[in-house]
């Protein structure tokens, strides 16, 4: 099976901290994505990579970066953490377009909360 | 621009029971539809997929899904409730690699 590793489950930053998400996958998926899920707003995507060092800006880019050196890392970066980025961040990956019947794999999620 | 609703924001159902999830979506195109599952704690895992063919779905789990064009809905049924069914439930449409989803129906088993 397809694994989507995300380095951690909880993490508790300061508010202007500099905050790295670390997400990994193991089969060789072209397209990497990180969506914000909150109550009531379902997830909504930050930013998406079709490509190594390839990316492109979701719904809700603002406060975040995003990077990918190699086909199996996605990063994203809060370049300086706000209170309103207290949130669950989820990693997710798929084929790129011949592998349209797959869908999507998620990774278990990080709770990121910013004190 | 493509958009789902779910109209239920929390369901309870008694363990045995049926359960129905509603999804409406808007989408220019023919859509590629998924129902995903999350229970406490976890990600998202895929309960089933909609590209084209018989519009009725089947899945994991017991879960199966239908697919109306004239109604731009895709809701999904299950029909005997398991108490391991509690979780959340998201509907998704777009293109595979660009999915926009749902705001999630949270599902109350009861016993």
């Amino acid at each position: 099976d397809v694994k989507v590793t995300q380095s951690s489950r909880y993490l508790v930053k300061r508010t202007g901290e500099k905050v790295f998400l670390e997400c990994v996958q193991d089969m060789d998926h072209e397209n990497m994505f990180w969506y914000r899920q909150d109550p009531g707003l379902g997830l909504r995507l930050i930013y998406f990579s079709y490509d190594v060092k390839m990316k492109e800006k979701g719904d809700i880019p603002e406060g975040y970066s995003v990077s990918r050196e190699k086909k199996e890392r996605f990063s994203l970066i809060l370049e300086s953490a706000s209170t309103n980025q207290t949130s669950m961040y989820l990693c997710a990956s798929s084929l790129g377009p011949r592998g349209l019947f797959y869908g999507y794999t998620f990774g278990s999620g990080t709770r990121l909360t910013v004190v | 621009a493509q958009s789902v609703t779910q109209p239920d924001i929390h369901i309870t159902v008694s363990e045995g029971a049926s359960l129905e999830l509603r999804c409406n979506y808007s989408y220019g195109a023919t859509p590629y539809l998924f129902w995903y599952v999350q229970s406490p704690g976890q990600g998202l895992q895929l309960l089933l997929k909609y590209f084209s063919g018989d519009t009725l779905v089947q899945g994991i789990k017991g879960f199966e899904a239908e697919f109306k064009r004239s109604q731009s809905s895709f809701n999904l049924r299950k029909p005997s409730v398991h108490w391991s069914d509690a979780a959340e439930y998201f509907c998704a449409v777009g293109p595979s690699y660009k999915l926009s989803f749902g705001a999630g129906t949270t599902v109350t088993v009861r016993a």
